[in-house]
């Protein structure tokens, strides 16, 4: 009964690669995001999507893109992996208009690349 | 933009020790404010929030109040045990209900020694 579900927890991969997190929610929300961790723990949003529209960080490298089969889930594919990709990838889900009720994470896709 | 200030760390305390971890913001609007805390190894849990001035927000003994004058919302907690070592997030949403996540600190490793 997880709320936000990511898969796979850890992903060791190669450069040039190309790999997909998933991520699933049953919360009934309707907006979800990608965020991505540094080494430092920084935490920075990559993408936030509904069913409306993509709102897409400007500094994250086309390479990313998330896929959105239907509402309860936002898939994150990456094309071409390079060493500077390795983080923790968190999905989050909220209600939109509802935000002050807050977003609920995933427990995090740790990404290696080697 | 949107940007939030919290004193990095690591923060090092004795048990039962008084925390107080200090977080400032920038905010075009009128923005919604949390806490998160991510242990060891897991994802991002909601500690606290507040979703406008002078409300105060408290979970498991933390406690932190939305100050507008000085734009500012620093997390304490009386008496901190072992248990509560991890790495401390502020953060604010744009309370405009649109899709823009949450922006993030870089986050207070806390470690409180025996």
């Amino acid at each position: 009964d997880t709320a936000v579900s990511q898969t796979p927890k850890y992903l060791v991969t190669q450069m040039g690669n190309d790999k997909s997190i998933k991520c699933e929610q049953n919360l009934g929300h309707d907006t979800m995001y990608w965020y991505k961790q540094d080494s430092k723990k920084f935490l920075k949003i990559m993408f936030s999507y509904n069913n409306k529209e993509l709102i897409i960080n400007e500094t994250v490298p086309n390479r990313f893109s998330p896929k959105s089969p239907d509402k309860a889930h936002l898939n994150l594919h990456i094309n071409s992996l390079e060493l500077g990709d390795s983080a923790v990838y968190f999905c989050a889900s909220s209600h939109q208009g509802a935000v002050n009720y807050g977003y609920t994470f995933g427990s995090g896709t740790r990404l290696t690349v080697v | 933009g949107n940007s939030v200030t919290q004193m990095e760390g690591p923060v090092t305390l004795s048990e039962e020790a008084f925390l107080t971890i200090n977080c400032t913001y920038t905010a075009t609007g009128y923005p919604s404010l949390f806490w998160y805390v991510q242990y060891p190894g897991e994802g991002l849990q909601l500690l606290l929030k507040a979703t406008k001035a002078d409300d105060k927000g408290s979970n498991k003994g933390f406690e932190a109040t939305y100050r507008k004058e000085t734009t500012s919302f620093h997390l304490e907690k009386g008496s901190v045990q072992v248990s509560d070592s991890a790495v401390y997030f502020c953060a604010l949403s744009d309370s405009g209900g649109g899709a823009d996540g949450l922006t993030f600190g870089k986050g207070t490793h806390l470690i409180i020694q025996p």
